[in-house]
């Protein structure tokens, strides 16, 4: 139980264009769901908490209006890079928390490659 | 603020041996929860164990078991007859309202 997919896990894009991410608990509802960021051999980096039903939280630093976060469902919850630069490439991955269990624990997907050209 | 720290970049260990990856922490909370993630070339995160403060007892999943203590905020992760699936990047985690990673520590095991 408790899988999280991405979709999807690598894209090409050329510069300037908008990529979106998708993020899908598949066996529980995520009342939050997590974006981190990755560069290799580094940690992970929390770009934003998303909530069901309401806006994003950002972390200090990363652009809202550049790194747009939709939380529609209970199920789903998406991240589109605009006019994406080679600087934005990188992994990004998801994750979603189980309120109910309240152990804190997060579940990951498995990441997606973005390469901009 | 919460702050995890792993001050070991990377880390040798003989298949069938034993290593110790380190981890420290600070937190004001009173009661939490201390993760070890695995995340292997596929870069999938895997949780390898989790131990609750509150709980005295140190956790222990097959062969990976923790050294907590909790004084000294300092939460180790212990390997057992290390195997070669074992070489990944290990994350100490931290979470409250959300988790806190530290940097991270590249464990290779030698055949």
């Amino acid at each position: 139980g408790a899988v999280v997919s991405q979709h999807p896990s690598w894209v090409i894009c050329k510069s300037g264009t908008s990529v979106k991410i998708e993020c899908r608990s598949l066996d529980f509802q995520a009342t939050t769901m997590f974006w981190y960021r990755q560069f290799p051999k580094q940690s992970l980096m929390l770009m934003a908490t998303s909530n069901e039903g309401s806006k994003a939280t950002y972390e200090q630093g990363v652009e809202k209006d550049k790194f747009l976060i939709n939380h529609a469902s209970l199920t789903l919850s998406t991240l589109t890079v605009t006019s994406a630069h080679p600087e934005d490439s990188s992994f990004y991955i998801c994750s979603a928390r189980i309120w109910e269990l309240r152990n804190y624990e997060q579940y990951f997907g498995p990441g997606t490659r973005l390469t901009v050209t | 603020a919460q702050t995890v720290t792993q001050s070991q970049p990377e880390m040798s260990v003989q298949e069938a041996e034993t290593v110790t990856l380190s981890c420290t922490y600070d937190t004001s909370e009173s009661d939490y929860y201390l993760f070890w993630y695995k995340q292997p070339p596929s870069r999938q995160m895997i949780l390898v164990i989790r131990q609750e403060a509150y709980k005295q007892q140190n956790a222990t999943e097959n062969r990976f078991s923790v050294n907590f203590q909790k004084a000294a905020k300092s939460f180790s992760l212990k390997i057992s007859d290390s195997q070669l699936g074992d070489a990944a990047m290990y994350f100490c985690a931290s979470p409250q309202s959300k988790l806190t990673f530290g940097k991270g520590i590249t464990l290779s095991v030698r055949p």
